[in-house]
């Protein structure tokens, strides 16, 4: 089955303990992508990935890290998490981006995370 | 800045009822343009997409939705609401680049 996996669905944290969050895709998709959803402000881009070693920011990379070494992994790193970065998290994947509709996304399950 | 703005946040229909959710973008050029839905405790799913030709595209469950260029518009219609169509609603835009925003979302009630 065509998926993104996200891991973990919930994770509950203290401030500046480091985490990882796991994003995989098994569609050979070349781009990929982390968004947070907060209530009233929609999803919001954090980072995302054209191809292997390929990244760049989003609207709101503060405080988060990833990286690309594998096309199917794109993990969100949080160096030092701290509570304004509680939030519901979501990988995506398309199989490229362009105008000729290649950019649809499919998203993983979300990973909802609390700082304390 | 691109932006995408959805003009209702929280709707209550009944049963029935018609639809119409709005949203516009900001951008002057070629923009691709989606709504995504997200059931109860389900991932985000495309819900319908347009990329080009006839501004009336049409997606699943009934859902369609009008692409008016004059208007930066890309409003979200549906004849008859049923219970199961419960859900947050997004709009999003992208403009054949790396990046696909979002609008706020609007959580859609529908009443049995």
């Amino acid at each position: 089955e065509a998926q993104v996996t996200q891991n973990p669905r919930y994770l509950i944290t203290v401030t500046g303990k480091k985490l990882t969050v796991t994003c995989s895709q098994n569609m050979n998709h070349e781009y990929m992508s982390w968004y947070r959803q907060d209530p009233g402000l929609g999803l919001r881009q954090i980072y995302y990935s054209m191809n292997v070693e390929v990244t760049d920011k989003g609207d709101v990379p503060e405080g988060y890290k990833v990286s690309r070494k594998e096309k199917r992994n794109f993990p969100l790193i949080l160096e030092s998490p701290s509570p304004n970065q509680t939030s519901l998290y979501f990988c995506a994947s398309s199989l490229g981006a362009g105008l000729s509709g290649a950019n649809v996304l499919t998203f993983g399950a979300g990973s909802r995370l609390t700082v304390l | 800045a691109q932006s995408v703005s959805q003009h209702n946040h929280h709707v209550i229909l009944s049963e029935a009822a018609s639809l119409e959710l709005g949203c516009n973008y900001s951008y002057g050029g070629t923009v691709n343009l989606f709504w995504y839905v997200q059931y109860p405790g389900q991932h985000l799913q495309l819900l319908l997409k347009y990329f080009s030709g006839d501004p009336l595209v049409k997606g699943i469950k009934g859902f369609e939705a009008e692409f008016i260029k004059s208007k930066f518009s890309f409003n979200l219609r549906k004849p008859s609401v049923q219970w199961s169509d419960t859900a947050e609603y997004f709009c999003a835009a992208d403009t054949g680049g790396f990046k696909t925003i979002f609008g706020a979302g609007t959580r859609l009630f529908v009443k049995a």
